[in-house]
């Protein structure tokens, strides 16, 4: 496709409940990035992929947080038993490798844990 | 990655220019100046960034002091959909640091008719 894209759009989760998240990069980025968004708030890192390779999860909240990236490509953001301090928009990103390059965001995925 | 100051909002008249500062004075001089805005309900888009030199390109003019501990995001004739939260952001840019962003509360832009 054109941009990054992100699936669902939205998703209201019950406390408890495990989610995943999905993004599609832009073909033949090789870097791709988690954010998390709160209300109100700028973007904040979460975690960092090369290929195949997660290089940074320092930005993960806590274990409960898992991201992976199999074939370089689709990446999956699961989140295991959800909490309502979760509730925000999850953005995907991806780029070019190299110097100089910019980061292409996708719309996110707004969740909201009830 | 340095931080930056840059004011909560900003109003701009429909057509006239829309100048955004941005504080920049612990830079050091291997970071760049990148600009995102982000739209309602939409991810951050790359406007512009700059090193020392002075940029335009077709959506923006970026001026940088002399100094780099301050920069200005120029819009030259803001339109109505150009109400966003722009985000102004330092980095070092490198294969080996990942090129992660690393986002402040930015400045609220609204273009009123």
């Amino acid at each position: 496709g054109a941009g990054v894209s992100q699936s669902p759009r939205y998703k209201v989760a019950k406390r408890g409940q495990d989610v995943a998240l999905r993004c599609d990069p832009i073909s033949g980025h090789v870097s791709l990035f988690w954010y998390q968004q709160a209300l109100g708030q700028g973007p904040e890192f979460l975690t960092y992929f090369q290929n195949e390779a997660q290089l940074d999860k320092s930005g993960l909240p806590s274990d409960r947080f898992f991201a992976e990236r199999p074939e370089g490509s689709v990446s999956t953001l699961k989140i295991q038993r959800t909490q309502q301090e979760d509730s925000a928009v999850y953005l995907c990103a991806s780029s070019l490798v190299g110097y100089r390059t910019e980061a292409f965001f996708g719309q996110g995925t707004r969740l909201t844990v009830v | 990655d340095a931080k930056t100051t840059q004011p909560p909002s900003m109003d701009c008249a429909e057509g006239r220019a829309a100048n955004l500062p941005c504080n920049h004075s612990t830079i050091s001089g291997n970071e760049y100046v990148y600009w995102y805005r982000q739209i309602h309900s939409q991810g951050p888009q790359y406007i512009i960034h700059g090193l020392k030199n002075n940029e335009t390109n077709e959506m923006a003019s970026l001026i940088i002091t002399e100094d780099r501990k301050s920069s200005t995001l120029i819009l030259p004739h803001a339109t109505l959909r150009d109400t966003a939260v722009y985000y102004c952001i330092v980095r070092v840019v490198g294969l080996e640091y990942g090129n992660k962003l690393v986002f402040g509360a930015g400045t609220i832009l609204r273009v009123k008719s």
